[in-house]
């Protein structure tokens, strides 16, 4: 398997543009994660999605972060406007879930920017 | 918050020696698990301790889990250079499948 892809994986933008982080998860896994990483605020839970479904958004720093999972293959996060605060590390990240071992496996992120 | 709080924050040994780094957290949980990232990657899993398991080994790895004082500590025998990175461990929300993670070790193992 592929694991689980990212992309892009760098990307500048511009204060007050959207931008679009996506992902593919890894074939049958029933858990998909988005985390934020910065050096001050560490690895961040922002959403969970199990089966296609939100389960828990509290992680999403406000409005202008959004998450979708149209199907069990693809994921968006989306940031709108983004702002320089918003610079960090993104990772999207799948599993199968306690049934089938809890193992995490994590892509290897999207560098954010915004200047 | 459930997040873990590993201690130390940075930690730097010469090659062959052990490294021991600590996890606490705050509330009960089902397992947990420590992961590995290295510079500019993602996160890598490497081992997982159930809340009802006391130690567990994996080649040079060794975990134990102390659930009264709400702890993990991970060992690696014999460091090399190649484990140098950080090190996170991972608490899961009971009732969820909520993985929070600690704010990490970051491990330099000297040659």
């Amino acid at each position: 398997d592929a694991g689980v892809i990212q992309s892009p994986r760098h990307e500048v933008t511009e204060m007050g543009q959207e931008v679009t982080l996506r992902c593919k998860p890894i074939s049958g896994h029933d858990y998909l994660f988005w985390y934020r990483q910065t050096m001050m605020r560490g690895l961040e839970l922002l959403i969970y999605f199990n089966n296609n479904v939100p389960i828990d958004d509290s992680g999403m720093p406000e409005d202008r972060f959004s998450a979708k999972m149209p199907n069990a293959s693809f994921s968006t996060l989306k940031i709108q406007p983004s702002e320089p605060r918003d610079s960090a590390v993104y990772f999207c990240a799948s599993s199968f879930g306690r049934a089938r071992g809890n193992t995490i496996y994590f892509g290897e992120g999207s560098w954010l920017t915004v200047v | 918050s459930q997040q873990g709080e590993e201690d130390p924050q940075a930690l730097s040994i010469q090659e062959g020696e052990n490294a021991t780094m600590n996890c606490s957290y705050k509330t009960s949980i089902n397992n947990l698990q420590w992961y590995r990232q290295n510079s500019g990657r993602g996160l890598v899993h490497l081992i997982l301790i159930r809340s009802n398991e006391r130690e567990k080994h994996s080649g040079r790895l060794r975990v134990t889990l102390d659930t009264s004082k709400k702890s993990s500590s991970l060992l690696i025998t014999a460091s090399r250079a190649a484990d140098t990175a950080s090190y996170f461990c991972a608490t899961d929300e009971p009732r969820t499948y909520k993985y929070i993670f600690g704010t990490g070790t970051r491990l330099k193992v000297l040659a």
